[in-house]
């Protein structure tokens, strides 16, 4: 079981725009504006997408987007394209020099 | 270009030994912090322990204390992970990754070392 809770999957249409939401506690989301989101294609390292909850880092898409509020932080993708299909895995900050990371999303551009 | 090389693959027996390692490039390896991160079979990510290549500084997730070991040769930008005797359980893709210390954020991986163990 993982630290942080994310939906197993998540689907759009090509265009449309989908959350992923990341659930955590007090402890962790809720405590800093350490979280990150990273996407994963299959047989590939993770790729840095979002971090301090809504910085994008150089040549990442500014069609994502990120958010946090209480416990709980969100990805936006929005204008879904094909090449959007992946997993995607939130992080955040738990506290001496820890990281966390949720279950994975796996998003399905149908 | 920032770069992070991992050693190949590696099959093994439970109770044998194994070190793998991450050659960083493109910036000052000595000046930030290397983390491992696991991804076991089907499974999600899991941060394990962190060192600082400068002065060796290291700190682990408290699940994995003393099941594995980090170090690192800042003369040849190298960090190590390492097992005394692998289980079954270890089996896993192993990836090093560059962890900024003032954003907590990890920000390039390398490419993964796959460990099996399997008698």
């Amino acid at each position: 079981q993982s630290a942080l809770t994310q939906p197993a999957s998540v689907s759009g249409s090509p265009g449309q725009s989908i959350t992923i939401s990341c659930t955590g506690s007090g402890s962790d989301v809720g405590r800093y504006k350490f979280v990150s989101w990273f996407q994963q294609h299959p047989g590939n390292a993770p790729k840095l997408m979002i971090y301090e909850a809504s910085k994008r880092p150089p040549g990442a898409s500014n069609r994502f987007s990120g958010s946090k509020s209480g416990n709980t932080a969100s990805l936006t993708i929005s204008g879904l394209q094909a090449e959007d299909e992946a997993d995607y895995f939130c992080c955040s900050y738990g506290g001496s020099s820890t990281l966390l990371f949720g279950g994975g999303t796996k998003l399905t551009v149908l | 270009e920032v770069q992070l090389v991992q050693s190949g693959a590696e099959v093994k027996k439970p109770g044998e030994s194994l070190k793998i390692s991450c050659k960083g490039s493109g910036y000052s390896f000595s000046n930030y912090w290397i983390a491992w991160v696991r991804q076991m079979p089907g499974r999600g990510l899991e941060w394990m322990a962190m060192i600082y290549p400068g002065d060796s500084d290291t700190r682990y997730s408290p699940s994995l204390q003393g099941q594995v070991t980090m170090s690192a040769d800042k003369s040849i930008s190298t960090a190590y992970l390492q097992w005394s005797g692998l289980g079954a359980s270890d089996t896993a893709i192993y990836y090093c990754a560059r962890q900024e210390y003032y954003t907590r954020t990890v920000d390039v991986w390398g490419q993964g070392t796959t460990v099996t163990v399997s008698s």
